[in-house]
């Protein structure tokens, strides 16, 4: 199957710091990115989703002025959690898909990144 | 809206013996994908199975299968001759047919685990 992968793995940082994730495709140009927030032992909670060289779309809830998303590449997303607090600290996951025309491949899923902010 | 509802927050199973997880979900399409994932504690999502709904066939890969109802809206994973490996949560998933802003919808999860 496809592989995503992100970078870093875990990444602890003070307060009111910022943070990027790194989201890669490497074997295949993704149409979409999505990110996701996973809360310990929940489901994942989609936070936006974007599409290559155009504006992420956040979902209700999602302050986009704080979690920054750039989708420069068909290879590459990027999360930027800017001006991070502890509530911030979560499980940090990306994925990605193809999209030919109508029809919509299968979405791989990033190892995700731990986020803790002291 | 589409929701996914999975009644077993968790389940176990003896290794080699069968198990099956149950999924519920809701929708007014009549095209769509139904996805089955797993998450080990590496937390790594994995597609483990993937329905479409226009196929009355119902999906196998390996030791895993599901049973699709689709007038029920009903998708199970049943999984056979369980092994170690296959102890994780496991997430039923949604999603409409076509379209840009198709997003998977994700059941919250049953934790399975597998008794040596």
């Amino acid at each position: 199957g496809a592989v995503v992968s992100q970078h870093p793995s875990r990444v602890i940082c003070k307060s009111g710091t910022s943070v990027k994730i790194e989201c890669r495709s490497l074997d295949f140009q993704a149409t979409t990115m999505f990110w996701y927030r996973q809360f310990p032992k929940k489901s994942l909670m989609l936070m936006a989703t974007s599409n290559e060289g155009s504006k992420a779309t956040y979902e209700q809830g999602v302050e986009k002025d704080k979690f920054l998303i750039n989708h420069a590449s068909l290879t590459l997303s990027t999360l930027t959690v800017t001006s991070a607090h502890p509530e911030d600290s979560s499980f940090y996951i990306c994925s990605a898909r193809v999209d030919r025309g109508w029809v919509q491949e299968t979405q791989y899923f990033g190892p995700g990144t731990r986020l803790l902010v002291l | 809206a589409q929701t996914v509802t999975q009644s077993q927050p968790e389940m176990s199973v003896q290794e080699a013996e069968t198990v099956t997880l149950s999924c519920t979900y809701d929708t007014s399409e009549s095209d769509y994908y139904l996805f089955w994932y797993k998450q080990p504690p590496s937390r790594q999502m994995i597609l483990v199975i993937r329905q479409e709904a226009y196929k009355q066939q119902n999906a196998t890969e390996n030791r895993f299968s599901v049973n699709f109802q689709k007038a029920a809206k009903s998708f199970s994973l049943k999984i056979s001759d369980s092994q170690l490996g296959d102890a994780a949560m496991y997430f039923c998933a949604y999603r409409n047919y076509g379209g840009s802003q198709g997003n998977l919808i994700f059941g919250k999860g049953t934790k399975l685990s597998v008794k040596p």
